[in-house]
């Protein structure tokens, strides 16, 4: 099973980044979102499409539809800069992580 | 607070073997599923393979990649994970996480990584 996310997204300060994870039939999969900042571990920020973790910001939110998988930050802050990796669980691949999405904030 | 502390990492050359460890704290280990998920320099997430909690079969599972080269073990009187990695191949080389497992399907917790270099 192949998740794909755009290498790159960029966004201005105060606006809204949406970060896409394509995938056949993924709306059919629950998919968990984590961010890596630089020279740190990744941190979860969204599992089962859209819950958060305690400590992430509300302005981190997730759907899951079709064949895409979306993550929208939403009032984008200079910290929000990081990669960002789709995954899910796939019977036959077991779990998968997409290739990630660096978020430039410009 | 859960705390996920890897070591062992280190330079090792192709053919050759290296254990890592992970220590546990802040959570009971042993009702626990652990995994590893590993990323090359300047590359994505790879996920490793997992074990299961000892009253859910204690059983393995391993990515293609790694099968049959890499054992994931666990000592639950000492809250550690280990990754034994035997037959290393310069593809190898990367900065290896243990994470716990939540769900099946997701790491919801991770350490800080430990690097392995691999290469003659």
């Amino acid at each position: 099973y192949v998740l794909t996310q755009p290498p790159s997204v960029s966004v201005a300060p105060g606006k809204t980044a949406r970060i896409t994870c394509g995938g056949n039939n993924i709306g059919s999969k629950s998919v968990h979102w984590y961010q890596q900042k630089p020279g740190q571990a990744p941190v979860l920020v969204i599992y089962y499409d859209s819950d958060r973790p305690s400590g992430i910001p509300e302005r981190f939110s997730g759907s899951n539809s079709g064949d895409t998988a979306t993550l929208t930050i939403s009032r984008v802050e200079a910290g929000d800069e990081a990669d960002y990796y789709c995954q899910v669980w796939d019977s036959s691949s077991d779990v998968v992580f997409g290739g990630g999405t660096k978020l430039t904030v410009l | 607070e859960v705390q996920l502390v890897e070591s062992g990492g280190g330079l090792v050359k192709p053919g050759g073997s290296l254990r890592l460890s992970c220590a546990a704290t802040g959570f009971t280990f042993s009702n626990a599923w652990m995994s590893w998920v590993r990323q090359a320099p300047g590359k994505g997430l790879e996920w490793v393979g997992r074990i299961k909690s000892k009253t859910d079969g204690g059983t393995t599972d391993y990515a293609a990649p790694v099968k049959g080269r890499f054992t994931i073990s666990r000592d639950d009187s000492k809250n550690t994970l280990y990754l034994q990695m035997n037959s290393l191949k310069t593809e190898d080389t990367a900065v290896y996480y243990c994470t716990t497992v939540q769900g099946y399907t997701y790491a919801s917790q991770w350490g800080q990584g430990t690097m392995v270099t691999v290469s003659s």
